[in-house]
């Protein structure tokens, strides 16, 4: 059984296109997360929703947009996609810090492989 | 502004050497530290961590060291194998950041 799983696992577009990548998890977790690495493995936090509100929203340019229907999903739609964007896309959720006591343990999915030609 | 400095960058270890990946951060208020370890097109996973309480955390081949009043904590991974070969960040979190905090990553490569 696939904790946190993401679809596409690869992606590639043109600029100036319109993508979106899915995100569940199946743990009953309140926290999901985005977060981008790029080549050099970087990994930075992008978005954090917890029981469907947003919590963090990083520095991230407007063209990203998370959706989160309910508290298993959390969507990443990209608009207008730049060269820039090309990275891998990880989702990941934990239980919420202040109900999970001392199991924090954010898991993470496969990755969604992003390029942009 | 990196709040968690994590060094080296990469390191190559003979199978059955300690390898040895260092991390500092600045955040006083941070109070757990984990270290996630990603395998070459998988997402990190959680390998280990520890909270301030204690000075050290051993689990298997793993050793987490934390020295709070340096404000550093570093991951040893005793006789060191081929399978161990992935890139370890370290992180840091605290309760009003509600976010975990990423070192940069270590690339470890273990020669069999």
């Amino acid at each position: 059984d696939t904790a946190v799983s993401q679809t596409p696992k690869y992606l590639v577009t043109q600029m100036g296109n319109d993508k979106s990548i899915k995100c569940e998890q199946n743990l009953g977790h309140d926290t999901m997360y985005w977060y981008k690495q790029d080549s050099k493995k970087f990994l930075k936090i992008m978005f954090s929703y917890n029981n469907k509100e947003l919590i963090i929203n990083e520095t991230v340019p407007n063209r990203f947009s998370p959706k989160s229907p309910d508290k298993a999903h959390l969507n990443l739609h990209i608009n207008s996609l730049e060269l820039g964007d090309s990275a891998v896309y990880f989702c990941a959720s934990s239980q919420d810090r202040r109900l999970a006591g001392r199991k924090e343990t954010q898991y993470f999915g496969p990755g969604t492989r992003l390029l942009v030609l | 502004q990196q709040q968690v400095k994590q060094s080296p960058q990469s390191l190559i270890v003979q199978k059955g050497g300690i390898s040895i990946i260092n991390c500092a951060y600045e955040n006083t208020a941070f109070d757990y530290f984990p270290w996630y370890q990603q395998f070459p097109g998988k997402g990190p996973a959680l390998l280990i961590a520890i909270r301030p309480d204690v000075s050290e955390k051993k689990e298997g081949r793993f050793t987490i060291s934390f020295n709070k009043s340096a404000k550093q904590f570093s991951l040893h991974i005793m006789d060191s194998q081929p399978g161990d070969s992935a890139t370890y960040f370290c992180a840091a979190s605290s309760d009003s950041a509600r976010q975990l905090t990423f070192g940069s990553g270590t690339q470890l490569t273990v020669l069999p």
